[in-house]
Formats: structure tokens, C-alpha cells, sequence
């Protein structure tokens, strides 16, 4: 099992451009969740998508946006990119089970983006 | 609105000595927490979690934490520090369908 896997390991991009992030989530998963990790401080949720719809959004804006395809892998679109994007953004996989709102959440290695 | 707040954002021990990791949370009801660690240029990992079954819940290489209510704390420890223990830790709270909240971590230091 290979685990939750990100793609591209490390991108640079310059302000306005848009990038396209990748995740394929932990076999038997069938929930992806996004996180923003700014330099020191802890993960921030954006988004998670279940069955292909979006389940849920934390506060950020819509140049967020994001995408599950039929194999449950998951993209995260940025547009517009602005300095303060330059984060680690990591991928999360997780079984839905009804109401387990608690079930563990395994995290892929990450996308370092660095917006110049 | 569930909330953590980690207390110390660098903790420093010596091998072998206590680690103590602090952790309270906020929460109108009752909470599921969590700890994780991150490893440089890793992801994060589950350490244990919290989902009322059990007020001590032991996790992997060691750690275990302690429900107090009263305390409104979650803090995570282990009797003996090693090299390897070396990493950033997160505290985290569900809210929602999944959606986790985390502390701002701590780094913890492990001197020879």
C-alpha cells in the first residue's frame, strides 16, 4: 500500500500564475481533505470533497477551488497566486464511515509551493 | 467553535527525561482530539486520539495522553525521551465531518 501520494514534491510559481496540485488518497479511501501549512504555525483545512462534491470549506477564498475525480484522487486549483499562498499543502485520506467523524486521517508527504 | 491552543512553541529535554507536551482545547461539546507528529519534510502522523471511550489513551512509540475535562486539557507525554522523538507535534480537535483544527505545535528538542 502506498499510502496517500502527492504530486509535484516541490513547485515554484510567480505571483498571478495558477497551479494545479495532485493527490491520490490511501487505498479503501474514499475522502480527501486539503490542508495549507504556512511556515511555523499548524495545518489549516480548506476543503475536503466526498463522491466527487465538495462536503466541506474552511475560510478561504474561492481562488481555491478543487476537484475529486471517479478513483477518488484529488486536485487543488490555486489561481491568482499571491505571495502569502507559499505554503506546504498537504493531502489527507480518510474511510467515510456514516458518522466516525473521528476516524484517523492519513496525511501524504505534501506539495511545497513557493510563490515569487 | 472548537479551538486548540499548544502551550510552548519549543520544548527542550534530555534524552531519557519526561516529555511533556501541552494541550487544552474549547469546545461546546464533547470533543474528539488528536495528536500528530511531522518529521522534517514529512507529512503528519497520528499519534493517538481521543474519542471519549477512554480518558488515558496510549498511542505508538511510547506517547500517551490524558483526558481531564475539568482541566479542559489534552497534554501528551512519555516516560523516556529519544533521539528519535525529535519532531514537531500537533494538537487537534475535530469539527464537523473531519475537518481538523490544529494547534500552532510544539518542536521538541532531545539533547544526548
Amino acid at each position: 500500500d502506498a499510502g496517500v501520494t502527492q504530486s509535484p514534491t516541490h513547485l515554484i510559481k510567480t505571483r498571478g500564475q495558477q497551479v494545479t496540485l495532485r493527490c491520490s488518497p490511501k487505498s479503501g479511501h474514499d475522502t480527501v481533505s486539503w490542508y495549507q501549512q504556512a511556515l511555523g504555525q499548524g495545518p489549516q483545512f480548506i476543503f475536503q470533497y466526498y463522491e466527487e462534491e465538495e462536503r466541506q470549506r474552511g475560510n478561504f477564498p474561492d481562488r481555491f477551488s478543487g476537484h475529486q475525480f471517479p478513483n477518488y484522487s484529488s486536485e487543488l486549483n490555486v489561481n491568482a497566486l499571491l505571495l502569502g499562498d507559499s505554503a506546504l499543502y498537504l493531502c489527507a485520506s480518510s474511510p467515510d464511515e456514516g458518522t466516525n467523524y473521528y476516524n484517523e486521517q492519513f496525511f501524504g508527504p505534501g506539495t511545497r509551493l513557493t510563490v515569487l | 467553535a472548537q479551538s486548540v491552543t499548544q502551550l510552548g512553541s519549543h520544548v527542550s529535554v534530555s534524552e531519557g527525561a519526561l516529555v511533556l507536551l501541552r494541550c487544552n482545547y474549547s469546545s461546546s461539546v464533547p470533543p474528539y482530539l488528536f495528536w500528530y507528529v511531522q518529521y522534517p519534510n514529512q507529512g503528519l502522523q497520528l499519534l493517538l486520539k481521543y474519542t471519549s471511550a477512554a480518558t488515558l489513551v496510549k498511542g505508538i512509540n511510547g506517547f500517551e495522553a490524558e483526558f481531564k475535562k475539568s482541566e479542559t486539557s489534552f497534554h501528551l507525554t512519555k516516560p523516556s525521551a529519544h533521539m528519535s522523538d525529535a519532531a514537531e507535534y500537533f494538537c487537534a480537535v475535530i469539527r464537523g465531518q473531519g475537518n481538523l483544527i490544529f494547534g500552532k505545535g510544539t518542536k521538541l528538542s532531545v539533547k544526548p
